[in-house]
């Protein structure tokens, strides 16, 4: 079990919206600590698609967005692509263990 | 273009000894953290640490203390991941990754990787 809960796996049509969550405690998120979000094919390197909770770094297409609210941090794609289809991890620092995490990991089902 | 390129794969044997670069080029090496961050086929990432080679301050996820050695060449802009002695666990794919900051501002630049299989 991560520190850092994600749902396995979600799925939606083209041009859908879909949410991806990140859980996690008071140690983390809760306690203030910023949320960054990955995209990752594997084999590939992965690619940073938010930082800060909710900035995007250049060339991130504005239909990725993040929030960050109490211990847990979302990740919303809207107008779902097929090549939106991809595995996705938060990423934030923990206090108690002094270091920083990812998070189980969602995979994204564009059907 | 900002980069960051990682070593060629290898095939080890459990036991042996094994040392990863990661070259970073086109920005200020010593003013960015470098980290590592492990992909085992099937399972999630993994935040191995991260470290700063301006200053070689080092923070070692506790998953990995005392199981790798991070360490940085400033005269070459590289970053270096190693192990003494390799398991067959250690067979994964390993990242290098620059962040602006050491946990606000997420790995903004990745090396391509490289797969590391350990097998007798």
């Amino acid at each position: 079990q991560s520190v850092l809960t994600q749902p396995p796996s979600v799925s939606g049509a083209p041009g859908q919206r879909v949410a991806i969550s990140c859980t996690g405690s008071s140690s983390n998120i809760g306690a203030g600590y910023d949320v960054h979000w990955y995209q990752y094919l594997p084999g590939t390197a992965p690619k940073l698609l938010i930082y800060g909770n909710t900035n995007r770094p250049s060339g991130v297409p504005d239909r990725f967005s993040g929030s960050r609210s109490g211990i847990s941090a979302s990740l919303v794609i809207s107008g779902l692509q097929v090549e939106d289809e991809a595995d996705y991890y938060c990423q934030s620092y923990d206090r108690s263990l002094a270091s920083s995490l990812f998070g189980g990991g969602t995979k994204l089902a564009v059907l | 273009e900002v980069q960051l390129v990682q070593s060629g794969a290898v095939v080890k044997k459990p036991g042996e000894s094994l040392r990863l670069s990661c070259e970073g080029s086109r920005y200020s090496f010593n003013n960015y953290w470098i980290g590592w961050v492990r992909h085992v086929s099937g399972k999630g990432l993994e935040w191995m640490g991260i470290m700063y080679p301006g200053d070689h301050d080092t923070r070692y996820s506790p998953s990995f203390r005392g199981q790798v050695t991070m360490s940085v060449d400033k005269t070459t802009n590289t970053a270096y991941l190693q192990w003494t002695s390799l398991k067959a666990s250690d067979t994964a794919m390993y990242y290098c990754a620059r962040a602006p900051r050491d946990h606000g501002s997420g790995l903004d630049i990745w090396g391509r990787g490289t797969r590391v299989t350990v097998s007798s």
